[in-house]
This record gives structure tokens, sequence and C-alpha cells, in this order.
């Protein structure tokens, strides 16, 4: 069964680096995401991405972040200058539509620990 | 804007009892809505969806749930729990139209007693 996969998963860095989650979504998936999960606390929206652009994005996707889809394969998470509170689980996930119905499947996630 | 309530976050049932995990909506539209599972240390893994269509949908490992529009509500349920049932469960809750993300509940953890 096809998966979406992410690297790393686990990266520690220290607060203010950058850091770079990888994913490679399902090959003919169209919508690609971005969610996050503090440790003990729900999962978060961060973004969605669609037809190489942000299609829509929450409050804490803030200009520290951003996403790229650089080479048609790998849609990546970019977190510039790191906080203690970036500290998460991040997950990708991609999604295709069809027959009007839309099933997102998640990666493993990337545990990120800003120390 | 819609929203997920999981009510309680912590479940415990013996094996082979029922498994009852709660899940209400609030949506503007007609939703979808989504069971997800995450074992420890694991990603999100995709148990059952409701998107249109028969009310009780069956999922992977047994498990089914109903939509109930009157009662704005999505519970999961298992008749007989294994001990690999034990996880996290989310419900989630999608508008069509809405860049397609879902929006989470803050999840139920599952223990099985032997």
């Amino acid at each position: 069964e096809p998966e979406v996969t992410q690297t790393p998963s686990h990266q520690v860095t220290q607060m203010g680096q950058e850091v770079i989650l990888r994913c490679v979504p399902i090959s003919n998936h169209l919508y690609f995401y971005w969610y996050r999960q503090i440790l003990g606390q729900k999962v978060e929206f961060l973004v969605s991405f669609y037809n190489n652009e942000i299609s829509e994005k929450s409050e804490i996707f803030d200009d520290q972040f951003s996403v790229e889809r650089p080479d048609g394969s790998n849609f990546t998470l970019k977190i510039r200058s790191t906080k203690l509170e970036d500290s998460a689980m991040y997950f990708c996930a991609s999604s295709v539509v069809t027959g009007g119905r839309n099933t997102i499947y998640f990666g493993e996630g990337s545990w990120l620990t800003v120390v | 804007a819609q929203s997920v309530t999981q009510l309680g976050s912590h479940v415990s049932v013996s094996e082979g009892a029922l498994v009852l995990l709660r899940c209400n909506y609030s949506s503007s539209v007609p939703p979808y809505l989504f069971w997800y599972v995450q074992y420890p240390n694991q990603g999100l893994q995709l148990l059952l969806k409701y998107t249109t269509g028969a009310t009780l949908v069956k999922g992977i490992n047994g498990f089914e749930a109903e939509f109930k529009k009157s009662e704005t509500s999505f519970h999961l349920t298992k008749p007989s729990a294994h001990m690999s049932d034990a996880a996290e469960y989310f419900c989630a809750v999608s508008v069509p139209g809405s860049a397609r993300q879902l929006t989470f509940g803050s999840g139920t953890q599952l223990t099985v007693l032997p």
C-alpha cells in the first residue's frame, strides 16, 4: 500500500537554528498538508498546499514557517529560527479527491526537539 | 468553523468488552468525519471515514462508527476489545470545500485491561 514517508524521524536542534522536514507524499496525490502535535495535545493543522501554492494556513503558520515542493516529489516544511515551543511531532499528509471524496493519509511523523 | 469534541480523554475497558469512544462535532455544513488511531511512537492511521451514503461505516480491525446527524455524533465502537487496540484515537472533521483540511479532537487514550 502506498505510504507517505517522512524524514528525519527525529531531529534535535538548537534554538535559533533552521530546520527542514522532508516528506514524500503518495505519488498520485495532489493535496499536501502539514500538521503538528505538541506532546500531550491535539493534532493541529498548519498548512495545505495544492497546485504549487498554499491553499490554506492556520494562525500557527506564521512567517517563521514555509513550505515548498522543490522537485515534484518532495514536500518540505522549513522552520526558520526555531523556538523551544516548536518542539512537536510534525506530520505530513497527502490526499487525492476521487468521486468527490477526499481521504487524507498521514506519514509516521518527524519528532522535532528544540533545545 | 468546524470543531470536534471527544468525551473522555482516557477510557479503560477489559479485554473482550465493548469499546465505545465518543465524538461530537460542530459544523455549519454537512461534514466528512474520520477516526484515526495512533499507536505509541507511530503516525496517524485511518480507521474509518464517513462522507456520504450509509451512516454506519465499518473500518479496519473490527471498528465501526455511526453518523447521527440529529445528535451531531460519530461514536466509534468495537464489540470486543483486544489488547492490541490500546492506542490513542482521534476523531476528525473535514468540511468539503475548506481546502480539505482536517480539524481534530483532543484524542482518547484507550487502555485495554487483561
